[in-house]
């Protein structure tokens, strides 16, 4: 039973490139989240998406910064033009469409951007 | 603004002692306070708390939440190396997976 999967684990880009994150959610879960850490701060919520909607993006950034979860295939958060400030592990996790699992949501091993 | 504030910041231990983990918040509309351990990696699930006063346990962990007074603890008895970790408290509203995080625990357990 594979859990939340994401890649790339590592990515470099330089200043101005384009960085693509892909997130597989837990089988079974049909919510998608993505999480941002910045080094020495705490996890804070970027956006949330159930399938072929945004139902929150009240943490993304307002410019360059995008997300979606098509019908089929991954989630996929996308920072254009990325800036040295981007540097940061993305989490993303996923929970199933339950009202018992309440506001439990499960990690997957993160994406960590440095931007050179 | 809804706030989850962690203490301490950091802990240094030996093996064996006791240590608790404290988490208090301020929120607008309250549903379950959960805890997640960190280890350089993915953050893992420990607890769900919904209920004032009922433990949750697990092996050697143990948490409780008082909804009156506003915090919940993170108990681990007899620490081991592998508990080093950084120890993430969050609170969640309504029914989505929309958490606000405390900026997190971080425990070494020395030999």
């Amino acid at each position: 039973n594979a859990g939340v999967m994401q890649n790339p684990r590592h990515l470099v880009r330089r200043r101005g490139q384009e960085a693509r994150l892909r997130c597989s959610p837990m089988k079974g879960h049909s919510h998608v989240y993505w999480y941002r850490q910045l080094p020495e701060e705490g996890l804070k919520f970027m956006v949330y998406l159930q399938k072929e909607n945004i139902i929150d993006e009240s943490g993304m950034p307002k410019e360059r910064f995008s997300a979606e979860f098509p019908k089929e295939g991954p989630s996929i958060l996308r920072i254009q033009q990325v800036v040295r400030g981007d540097s940061a592990a993305y989490f993303c996790a996923s929970s199933p469409f339950s009202a018992d699992s309440g506001n439990t949501i499960y990690f997957g091993e993160g994406s960590w951007l440095t931007v050179v | 603004e809804d706030k989850v504030v962690q203490s301490p910041l950091s802990l240094v231990v030996h093996e064996g002692d006791t240590v608790t983990l404290n988490c208090s918040y301020e929120v607008t509309n309250f549903r379950s306070l959960l805890w997640y351990k960190q280890e350089k990696k993915a953050p893992t699930f420990l607890f769900m708390l919904t209920s004032s006063g009922i433990e949750k346990k697990s092996g050697r962990l143990s948490s409780i939440l008082d909804k009156k007074e506003l915090f919940s603890i993170l108990n681990i008895t007899a620490t081991q190396t592998g508990d080093s970790a950084v120890y993430l408290c969050a609170f969640g509203s309504g029914n989505t997976g929309k958490l606000i995080f405390g900026q997190g625990t971080t425990l070494q357990v020395k030999p």
